[in-house]
């Protein structure tokens, strides 16, 4: 079945710069979109940022561009969240998300991982 | 912008329920699909998927869930509310870029 494992959160300082990964198995990864999100304390969920199959299209949420950058590897089956110039304002769970074929939605989601943004 | 109401329900279990999400656009495409979806996020866990185009119910999706609309009006009913369904409902837009959620609506059992 699809399992989407995502790693890399932690406590960071504003300023700071944190990579998140997420490592997927159950399906031929590099045929799909995928996605992060991210859902603030409290508050409801975030589409941060997704990015093609073969890399072809990027996007951003207002928020974030310029500062986050989405990648992928194939070969390892892993997604990627580069993320500068945090703020508390990025303080989050943040998920991993499969699309569907049609890139219409989120279909899988991992359990996310908790970025803290705090001096 | 999605607008969901009510933000917080007190159902008691095998008492229907009945969630409402309007969008500030429409969301059909000219494809002739209508890109909304509802989610349930249970406690610690990430949200799962319930219904997607409005009204088709996802792979293992209880049928006291259903979902109808059209346009920029949209509904998540639950026949006969269970324990299990306890949880934040979100409705999701995928017409247009970004894709974005309502606020979400939090439903408790009695």
């Amino acid at each position: 079945q699809v399992r989407l494992v995502e790693s890399g959160g932690g406590l960071v300082k504003p300023g700071g710069s944190l990579t998140l990964s997420c490592t997927a198995s159950g399906f031929t990864f590099s045929d799909y979109y995928m996605s992060w999100l991210r859902q603030a304390p409290g508050k409801g969920l975030e589409s941060v940022s997704y990015i093609s199959d073969g890399t072809r299209y990027t996007n951003y949420a207002e928020s974030v561009r310029g500062r986050f950058s989405i990648s992928r590897d194939d070969a390892k089956k892993s997604l990627f969240l580069q993320m500068n110039s945090l703020t508390a304002d990025d303080t989050a769970v943040y998920f991993c998300a499969k699309q569907d074929a049609s890139g219409s939605y989120y279909v899988n989601w991992g359990q996310g991982t908790l970025v803290i943004v705090s001096s | 912008v999605l607008t969901q109401t009510p933000l917080s329900l007190s159902v008691t279990p095998g008492q229907p329920a009945s969630i409402s999400c309007k969008s500030s656009q429409s969301l059909q495409h000219s494809d002739g699909k209508t890109y909304l979806y509802w989610y349930l996020q249970k406690p610690g866990q990430p949200p799962h998927l319930l219904i997607y185009e409005v009204s088709s119910r996802f792979s293992g999706v209880p049928d006291r869930f259903s979902g109808s609309g059209s346009g920029t009006d949209f509904t998540l009913k639950i026949s006969r509310v269970e324990a299990e369904d306890a949880g934040v409902y979100s409705c999701m837009q995928s017409r247009k870029l970004p894709w974005t959620f309502g606020q979400g609506t939090k439903v408790e059992i009695k």
